[in-house]
């Protein structure tokens, strides 16, 4: 499979739980980015990787969450602390820049119970 | 004031009819735009970029209008398969990166 791989499907976790998410983008894709989707909603960034630098953050993305792309190839997205309001669907993309779009992964749907 | 606005939908048509889909962003510095389809409980997929001339592909149209800073998606002849959520997308390029999704319009293509 040579799309945008994310794990795990689904998360139920109870609240005050950490929990962290992968994304394995399409392998010649420099950049990745993380998305939530609530329902009824688009996607919200939350942040973006060009290669292992993370060059941009949302202010959405509060000080208990944290992204890494140690290497420039996957990408983990951690929430510590969970709270009710973070269920949400977390989607991750992949570009290889220009205007092209994204790739989009499954998503992973999270519930904090 | 929302940056990326959106037709709130539903639309409910018949198969075969025309529909079109209206999208206004806020930001002149926006500078490249798309639309993504979304299936029930699916991720986004991207359907079309969108151009100032305009682009066709097959049965979808979809136009931009930079001066009343509008885009539009038509779709010609619709199957029941069109039934999906259809998001606007806008890029910024403002020295930082910020793509903007619209919340999405809801079609429901019935025989």
């Amino acid at each position: 499979d040579t799309g945008v791989s994310q794990d795990p499907r689904h998360k139920i976790t109870k609240r005050g739980q950490n929990v962290t998410f992968r994304c394995d983008p399409i392998s010649e894709h420099n950049r990745l980015y993380w998305y939530r989707q609530t329902l009824g909603q688009g996607p919200e960034f939350l942040t973006y990787f060009q290669n292992e630098a993370q060059l941009e953050k949302s202010r959405l993305l509060s000080d208990r969450f944290s992204a890494e792309r140690p290497k420039g190839s996957f990408s983990t997205l951690e929430i510590q602390r969970t709270e009710q309001g973070d269920s949400a669907m977390y989607l991750c993309a992949s570009s290889g820049g220009g205007n092209y779009g994204y790739t989009f992964g499954s998503g992973t749907r999270l519930t904090v119970v | 004031r929302k940056e990326v606005e959106q037709d709130p939908g539903p639309f409910n048509v018949p198969e075969g009819a025309t529909v079109a889909f209206n999208c206004t962003y806020s930001n002149s510095a926006s500078q490249s735009f798309f639309w993504y389809r979304q299936d029930c409980r699916k991720e986004p997929k991207l359907l079309m970029s969108v151009y100032s001339s305009g682009n066709e592909d097959g049965r979808f149209t979809a136009q931009l209008n930079r001066a009343s800073q509008y885009i539009s998606l038509l779709i010609r002849d619709s199957k029941l398969s069109d039934s999906a959520t259809y998001l606007c997308v806008v890029n910024l390029h403002t020295g930082g990166f910020k793509t903007i999704f619209g919340a999405g319009t809801r079609l429901f293509v019935k025989a």
